[in-house]
């Protein structure tokens, strides 16, 4: 079965740039979306389609995706932006859903 | 705008089944695909399957994981979909969340979830 590859966490001051990394098999290949999640509540997507903002999204969330890794970039980072996110893709060879682990973003 | 308002918090003993409710407002079930997924405490998301619009899979598909021993259902005259967990352990304590699928295979938006509990 596919699977996706998360750091558990990463920590920036606010104001610098969070790096949030998705490894998975020729992943740049697939369609990748993440999800912010805080605490006692349901996820929500930021990115989808690789890059593509949902309405209500800050332009300082951007997604890339190439080779084996897909990456979610919070630039500016507030204090708001401390949560757990995940990446997503649809595995078409096995027609499975399938989350990365989450990664932890702290605010420092 | 979709709205998805799922069942209430349930406790259940280990070995019983659990079925979570998922209403659909805003649109009706017939135009949506809805899929379930699951987080233990403190853990990450975990897809369990959903409904899958491409004919030759039967309309639903399931993870790997769960497959026999979760079903999902869908009642359109209610715009309800279900998702029953059978043979329930203390490891399936989790809160369900019903989310629906997009044309490219991601999850928006979401219930408000629902706690299942499995103790003795």
């Amino acid at each position: 079965s596919y699977v996706l590859t998360q750091s558990p966490s990463v920590s920036v001051a606010p104001g610098q740039t969070a790096r949030i990394t998705c490894g998975g098999a020729n992943i740049g290949s697939k369609s990748v979306h993440w999800y912010r999640q805080k605490p006692g509540q349901a996820p929500v997507v930021v990115v989808h389609g690789d890059s593509d903002r949902p309405s209500g999204i800050p332009e300082r969330f951007s997604g890339s995706n190439s080779a084996n890794v897909a990456a979610l970039t919070v630039t500016r980072v507030e204090a708001g932006d401390e949560a757990d996110y995940y990446c997503q893709v649809w595995d078409s060879d096995s027609d499975q859903w399938v989350f990365g682990g989450g990664t932890k973003l702290t605010v420092l | 705008q979709v709205q998805l308002l799922q069942s209430g918090p349930e406790v259940k003993k280990p070995g019983a089944s659990v079925k979570v409710s998922c209403k659909v407002s805003g649109n009706t079930l017939t135009e949506l695909s809805i899929h379930w997924v699951r987080q233990a405490p403190g853990k990450g998301l975990e897809w369990m399957g959903g409904f899958d619009p491409d004919p030759e899979n039967g309309g639903t598909v399931y993870a790997q994981k769960f497959h026999g021993r979760v079903t999902v259902t869908e009642d359109t005259s209610t715009d309800t979909a279900y998702m029953e967990l059978r043979s329930l352990t203390s490891e399936d304590t989790a809160v369900y969340y019903c989310a629906i699928d997009m044309p490219l295979n991601w999850f928006d938006p979401w219930g408000q979830g629902t706690l299942v509990t499995v103790s003795s």
